[in-house]
């Protein structure tokens, strides 16, 4: 099965600036990736899915890069409301896996 | 509106089995593939396995073949997810997840569009 792997685990960043997360494949998934934003105690939030399409309601801040086994969330310009733990899934082949996550903490 | 409803709270001992339901509404239940996750405390999110709402096929994890049954009942649009051989490390939270897909040109692209409340079990002697 496929690993995706997230880098960093932790990244302290103050509200305002620009945050960028790496998600990295063990093989290629094409286009078959989406970020989630989870806080605590909720469900995951699908932030964008196809690599780069934002998911209805969110914001433009919010922006995914990337194919094959390398990609990237960017957050332009960080809110209150933004520092949470953050997921990759890839699909490839019926099968799916997630990131261990990069929790975006304030500065 | 879309909804995912899951079953209540679960207390098991190690050895047990546990059976975890997702009532859906708002939507035409078969016409979606229905995913389990699991989170277990302060851990990754973890793929469990999928059932195919419409036909009932499913797909599982390598690491749960063999523990993990996903079902569904398409007259109560309600999917279903068993874990057997209950251990310590499968205290979790579990959550039932809609697949959703989008046609593109040239490709399909996936996600999980909603998600259940999730549900606690945990594995204590």
């Amino acid at each position: 099965e496929i690993v995706m792997t997230q880098s960093p685990a932790t990244l302290s960043v103050s509200p305002g600036e620009r945050a960028t997360l790496s998600c990295r494949a063990s093989q290629s998934v094409s286009s078959n990736l989406a970020w989630y934003q989870q806080k605590p105690g909720q469900a995951p939030r699908l932030l964008i899915y196809g690599a780069s399409t934002r998911a209805t309601g969110i914001p433009a801040r919010f922006s995914g890069s990337g194919s094959g086994t390398e990609f990237t969330l960017t957050i332009s310009s960080l809110q209150s409301e933004d520092f949470a733990v953050y997921y990759c899934q890839q699909y490839n082949n019926w099968l799916l896996a997630f990131g261990q996550g990069t929790r975006l903490e304030i500065k | 509106q879309v909804q995912l409803v899951q079953s209540g709270a679960e207390v098991k001992k190690p050895g047990a089995s546990v059976k975890v339901s997702c009532k859906a509404s708002g939507y035409t239940f078969t016409s979606y593939a229905m995913h389990w996750v699991r989170q277990a405390p302060g851990q990754r999110l973890e793929w469990m396995g999928w059932i195919n709402a419409g036909n009932g096929n499913t797909k599982y994890s390598q690491k749960f073949q063999g523990r993990v049954t996903i079902t569904r009942d398409t007259s109560a649009s309600t999917a279903y997810m068993e874990l057997s051989s209950l251990r310590s490390e499968d205290t979790a939270v579990y959550y039932c997840a809609r697949w959703a897909a989008v046609a593109t040109i040239g490709a399909e692209l996936y996600y999980f569009d909603y998600w259940g409340q999730g549900t606690l079990v945990t594995v204590s002697s």
